[in-house]
């Protein structure tokens, strides 16, 4: 079974430039969750779909930040305009269907950001 | 808020020896708690996940226990390897969220 599957690996961008991040959840995992780390830090959630619908965005700087996981399966998280101090990696989970709270939360390899 | 704290931040042992990773979190309301590891460059890979109900999971050489009234969380790593060098990382599922930690960077020397 495939698993968590998320591109680019890695990006490098100027400030000011857009950036999209793409991720493939496990087949058959209804919740997707986007999560940034910083460096020596844990991960902290930007936003969580169950299916198509964003039920958590609390999180998601909505000025410049947006998602979107149209067709309930994959999911494309976008910056525009980057700035320096997003510089970190971005880390795509899902977990399977049912009551997503006691789901054990399986996570992609990351895209590393460094904006200059 | 909840709050996880994982001490010491980093931890360095010879091979074979047992060892003990902590985890301790300020709000015993949890529906869970994941126990993940992650390489350097890397994404996280699941260790063990122990729901509100449980009181320890155990896989191989691993062993995760969960006391929910003291708001702590222990991972035991028996005869640990070189192999085992890595970052420890635990998340505390709340209604639909996980709050991590900082995790413990376990170095296992030959």
């Amino acid at each position: 079974e495939a698993g968590v599957v998320q591109s680019p690996r890695y990006k490098i961008i100027e400030k000011k430039q857009p950036v999209a991040f793409w991720c493939n959840p496990i087949s058959g995992h209804n919740t997707l969750y986007w999560y940034l780390q910083n460096l020596g830090q844990g991960p902290e959630l930007l936003i969580r779909y169950e299916n198509e619908e964003a039920v958590d965005d609390s999180q998601l700087p909505k000025d410049r930040f947006s998602a979107e996981r149209l067709k309930g399966v994959d999911s494309t998280l976008k910056i525009q305009p980057a700035e320096l101090g997003d510089s970190a990696v971005y880390l795509c989970a899902s977990s399977s269907p049912g009551l997503a709270v006691y789901n054990e939360q399986f996570f992609g390899p990351g895209t590393r950001l460094t904006v200059l | 808020k909840q709050e996880v704290t994982q001490i010491p931040a980093a931890l360095s042992v010879p091979e074979g020896e047992n060892l003990v990773l902590n985890c301790s979190f300020t709000d015993s309301a949890i529906y869970n708690l994941q126990w993940f590891r992650q390489d350097p460059g890397k994404g996280l890979t699941s260790l063990l996940l122990i729901q509100s109900s449980q009181r320890e999971q155990t896989s191989g050489r691993l062993n995760a226990s969960l006391d929910k009234s003291s708001g702590r969380s222990t991972l035991y790593i028996a005869a640990s390897q070189p192999g085992d060098s890595a970052t420890y990382l635990c998340a505390v599922g709340g209604a639909g969220k996980s709050t991590f930690g900082d995790g413990t960077t376990l170095t296992v020397k030959p």
